[in-house]
C-alpha cells in the first residue's frame, strides 16, 4: 500500500523559499508514475502546483512555473518542492500525491499524503 | 473564481440521492476526463471517480459519475451521515495548460 508523508518547516518568512519533502513508502518511485504537489488555501481552494516523473521530467502550473522547482531523489525514494519568493498568498496546506498519468487529460492524484500546513509570516 | 463551477452547498436526508454538478468549457471538461474527490473534515482529498465514471477499488457503488458535453455530475445514492464532506471536481484545461479544480460543494446530510 502506497503511503506519502510531507515534511518541512511550518513557518516561512516572506520573500524566502518554501521547501518541502514527500517521502514515499510501499512503492519505489523508480518503478514509474508521476508524483505531484497540490495546495489548498481558504482563499483559492485546491491548486495544482506541479508534477515530476521518476526520470525528472516535470510539468508545472503555468501560474507558478517561474517560482517552482520540483525534484526527485530515487535513492531516498522521495520528491521535493521548492517555491521561492513566497508571500502571504502562499499560505496553505501542501499535499503530495501519486499522479498516475496516461495523457494530460487522463491522469489523476491518488493516494494523497496527509498534508502539511505552511504559514508565510514574518 | 474557479474555471470549473460547482454549487457551494447541497443537502439531503439519509437514504436519499443527491447530485452535484460541475460546469466547465470545451477546453477542460469538454475535451478531458473528469475526476471527483471527497474531502472529509480535517483530512486530505480522496479519489472517488476517475475517467468520468470509473471508481477506484474500495469506493462504494453508491457513488457514480457522468459527463455530458461541458458538464459533469457526481451522484450519491443511499446517503449516509458519513458522506457529509466537501466534494471537488477536477480536470485538465488545455487552454490554461494545467490541472483545474472546482470550488467544491459542501454536502450536508440532514
Amino acid at each position: 500500500q502506497v503511503q506519502l508523508q510531507e515534511s518541512g518547516p511550518g513557518l516561512v518568512r516572506p520573500s524566502e523559499t518554501l521547501s518541502l519533502t514527500c517521502a514515499v513508502s510501499g512503492y519505489s518511485i523508480s518503478s514509474g508514475y508521476f508524483w505531484g504537489w497540490i495546495r489548498q488555501s481558504p482563499g483559492k481552494g485546491l491548486e495544482w502546483i506541479g508534477s515530476i516523473y521518476h526520470n525528472a521530467n516535470t510539468y508545472y502550473n503555468p501560474s507558478l512555473r517561474s517560482r517552482v522547482t520540483i525534484s526527485v531523489d530515487t535513492s531516498k525514494n522521495l520528491f521535493s518542492l521548492k517555491l521561492n519568493s513566497v508571500t502571504a498568498a502562499d499560505t496553505a496546506v501542501y499535499y503530495c500525491a501519486r499522479n498516475p498519468f496516461y495523457s494530460s487529460g487522463d491522469n489523476w492524484f491518488d493516494p494523497w499524503g496527509q498534508g502539511i500546513l505552511v504559514t508565510v509570516s514574518s | 473564481q474557479s474555471v470549473l463551477s460547482q454549487p457551494p452547498s447541497a443537502s439531503e436526508t439519509p437514504g436519499q440521492r443527491v447530485t452535484i454538478s460541475c460546469s466547465g468549457s470545451s477546453s477542460n471538461i469538454g475535451s478531458n476526463y473528469v475526476k471527483w474527490y471527497q474531502q472529509l473534515p480535517g483530512t486530505a482529498p480522496n479519489l472517488l471517480i476517475y475517467r468520468n465514471d470509473q471508481r477506484p477499488s474500495g469506493v462504494p457503488d453508491r457513488f457514480s459519475g457522468s459527463k455530458s458535453g461541458t458538464s459533469a455530475s457526481l451522484a450519491i445514492s443511499g446517503l449516509r451521515s458519513e458522506d457529509e464532506a466537501d466534494y471537488y471536481c477536477a480536470t485538465w484545461d488545455g487552454s490554461l495548460g494545467g490541472w483545474m479544480f472546482g470550488g467544491g460543494t459542501k454536502l450536508t446530510v440532514l
